[in-house]
């Protein structure tokens, strides 16, 4: 099974600024990448799918940036607020089969 | 719409009990997944349906744990003598194809005692 690390654990912020996490991912074989929002006790949502190198994507405040070569992904939240609050999943999937390997999140805290 | 439906969302078992965890899919989604989730870890990968085919089961545990889709929709995961380590919530996810985004159930917790 290949291996998904994310970085840092966790982090607090303040409400208004400005964040980033990162996700590594094997770089060979390479097939896609997805990033999820996991609110407390809710189901983790899908933010985003990326499959190309170079791939930037967004979605209001959220953005995240793909480079398949050196196998990493970052995800930026711009002005922090509240309701951001949550754990960001990151999965790669390796080879066309499909299995999906999900990281151990980082979990955000954001302070109002 | 339906979403992905799980059930039960929480089951108790006594150790060395069977327990079987069953999931319904959205309508039409090929791909299912089943994971598994400890108290503040991301999920870990169980095993992986398209439609009726196991194609991963690399994540599964031990021989213990078994999971079946029969006919492309509806999956059971089944897990024999159940032990407190199997305590975790077991999420299961769907998707329409390959690279779509998934979307998840609400889990079943169960607590081994």
């Amino acid at each position: 099974i290949l291996n998904v690390e994310q970085s840092p654990q966790s982090l607090h912020v303040q409400e208004g600024d400005s964040t980033n996490f990162t996700c590594s991912f094997p770089s060979s074989n390479f097939y896609a990448l997805h990033w999820y929002r996991w609110e407390t006790a809710k189901s983790p949502e899908a933010l985003f799918v990326m499959t190309l190198n170079g791939d930037e994507k967004k979605k209001g405040r959220i953005s995240a940036t793909l480079n398949t070569k050196e196998g990493y992904s970052y995800l930026y939240i711009k002005g922090s607020q509240p309701e951001d609050s949550a754990t960001y999943l990151c999965a790669s999937i390796g080879g066309s089969q499909g299995n999906l390997i999900f990281g151990k999140g980082t979990k955000l805290s954001v302070k109002p | 719409g339906a979403g992905v439906s799980q059930s039960p969302r929480y089951k108790v078992a006594k150790r060395g009990q069977d327990v079987a965890l069953r999931c319904d899919p959205i309508s039409g989604h090929v791909s299912l997944f089943w994971y598994q989730q400890a108290l503040g870890q991301g999920p870990e990968f169980l095993t992986y349906f398209q439609n009726e085919a196991q194609l991963d089961k690399s994540g599964l545990p031990s021989d213990r744990f078994f999971a079946e889709r029969p006919e492309g929709s509806v999956s059971t995961l089944k897990i024999q003598r159940t032990q407190q380590e199997d305590s975790a919530v077991y999420l299961c996810a769907s998707s329409p194809y390959t690279n779509s985004p998934l979307h998840f159930g609400n889990g079943t917790r169960l607590t081994v005692t």
